[in-house]
């Protein structure tokens, strides 16, 4: 059973449509990050969310922490092809050092 | 370049043949971590290190050896690899553990074992 649970498992969008990811669980995270892992690479940090109702924005992405801390959402707007890649979200409880991963969104931009 | 090394990128091996797959990083980083990544199961840590000589289970240690003699390096040992171990590992390090802290991960080895 995954600690974090990401919907939708899979998306496939046009150019220029909006797309967001959500990642939820039943714990609360001290802090949760969200990163992007392309075909044949290692997943690389996108963000960091550490407060409840944080929202963070890295040019067309727009990430948000939950008040309660216990669930975070990506959002793109105007998604382009380079967008393409797993998104993971990953966060700590109280287990110093564990971080724990949800299984991804592969989200797919076709032009 | 600040990085993580892992060697080798491919591994093909026969059950029980004892193999090693190496970890390097260059960011002075207090933690390290192994993952394994299995489609439909994400991101599973396998063992992970908060400093040199301090090691400890992550939530798939089974069949797996660490060691931490130096801060730099964090090598994965299978002993006696079996085809359940057959996977795309990826080592990762952070300043101290936690999500406080970004990650960075090495571009992954992906073994099979036959």
């Amino acid at each position: 059973t995954q600690l974090l649970e990401q919907s939708p498992q899979f998306l496939s969008i046009q150019e220029g449509e909006n797309l967001t990811v959500y990642c939820n669980s039943s714990s609360v995270f001290s802090s949760l990050q969200w990163y992007r892992q392309e075909p044949g690479e290692g997943p690389v940090l996108l963000v960091t969310v550490v407060t409840g109702g944080e929202v963070k924005k890295l040019k067309r992405l727009t990430f948000q922490f939950g008040d309660a801390r216990k669930d975070s959402s990506l959002h793109i707007t105007a998604a382009q092809p380079g967008d393409t890649g797993l998104y993971l979200c990953a966060g700590d409880t109280d287990s110093w050092g564990k971080l724990q991963f949800g299984a991804g969104t592969q989200v797919v931009v076709t032009p | 370049e600040a990085q993580v090394t892992q060697n080798p990128r491919y591994l093909i091996t026969v059950t029980g043949k004892k193999l090693t797959v190496t970890c390097s990083q260059n960011m002075n980083h207090e933690y390290m971590s192994w993952y394994r990544q299995d489609p439909g199961l994400g991101l599973r840590q396998i063992y992970y290190s908060m400093n040199v000589e301090v090691t400890d289970k992550g939530d798939v240690p089974e069949g797996y050896k660490v060691s931490r003699k130096e801060k730099r390096n964090f090598p994965l040992i299978l002993e006696s690899p079996s085809p359940n171990q057959t996977s795309l590992y990826f080592c990762a390090s952070s300043r101290f553990g936690g999500a406080s802290y970004g990650y960075t991960f090495g571009s992954g080895t992906r073994l099979t074992v036959v």
